[in-house]
């Protein structure tokens, strides 16, 4: 699976959008982009994926450019609770029923 | 949809001793689950690959023998610390997809300390 590059930490006004971005210069056609979170001591939690199409659900949105070489997770309209380590990981669905490798993700810090 | 569930959240144990920890998919049949673990301010770590029948695929550098890894229904994959060390207390972390193109759900984790 191709690696990804983020930013180490980035901080957001609460309220405002947080604009998490992410490298994967060397994904292939059938790779898959995915973001997950983690909060302290808890689980990583699954946001968004996406192929080469923007999308949109209800926790934020994937903007994925048309080289598929970075992609962007939008956080419309953060808040305290959003403070967590953002992960970007790059997945074949081929790959043996999910298997994923981190990197070291970006922490996002909202600020009041 | 989609909850993996994991147990015990947290567990100290002494030296020597063997502690056994549960992830289990609650609402889903998962024929592969993946093994985390995590120390503290570093990321994920992918330890193993369970698959339900069969023998677990270690990563480079994990001890088969001293993370012993069963998977022996469709819901329940166990990942059994051997003669834990200090060394390895950590975070571990189980998860699973419903497919091969489906995102990762994990469980909440397990705080291990060994005294």
């Amino acid at each position: 699976d191709a690696k990804t590059t983020q930013p180490t930490s980035m901080d957001c006004a609460e309220g405002r959008a947080a604009n998490l971005p992410c490298n994967h210069s060397t994904i292939s056609g059938n790779e898959y982009v995915y973001w997950y979170r983690q909060i302290h001591s808890q689980g990583p939690q699954y946001i968004i994926h996406g192929l080469k199409n923007n999308e949109t659900n209800e926790m934020a949105s994937l903007i994925i450019t048309e080289d598929r070489k970075s992609s962007t997770l939008i956080l419309p309209h953060a808040t305290l609770r959003d403070t967590a380590v953002y992960y970007c990981i790059v997945r074949s669905p081929n790959t043996n029923a999910g298997k994923s490798t981190f990197g070291d993700g970006t922490t996002l810090t909202v600020k009041p | 949809g989609a909850v993996v569930s994991q147990h015990p959240s947290w567990v100290i144990c002494k030296s020597g001793t063997s502690v056994k920890i549960e992830c289990r998919s609650l609402d889903f049949q998962a024929t592969t689950m993946f093994w985390y673990r995590q120390f503290p301010k570093q990321s994920l770590m992918l330890m193993a690959t369970s698959n339900e029948g069969s023998k677990a695929t270690y990563e480079q550098g994990v001890e088969k023998d001293k993370f012993l890894i069963n998977h022996a229904s469709l819901t329940l994959s166990t990942l059994t610390v051997t003669s834990a060390h200090p060394e390895d207390s950590s975070f571990y972390i189980c998860s699973a997809s419903t497919g091969s193109n489906s995102p990762l759900h994990f469980g909440n984790g397990t705080r291990l300390t060994v005294t």
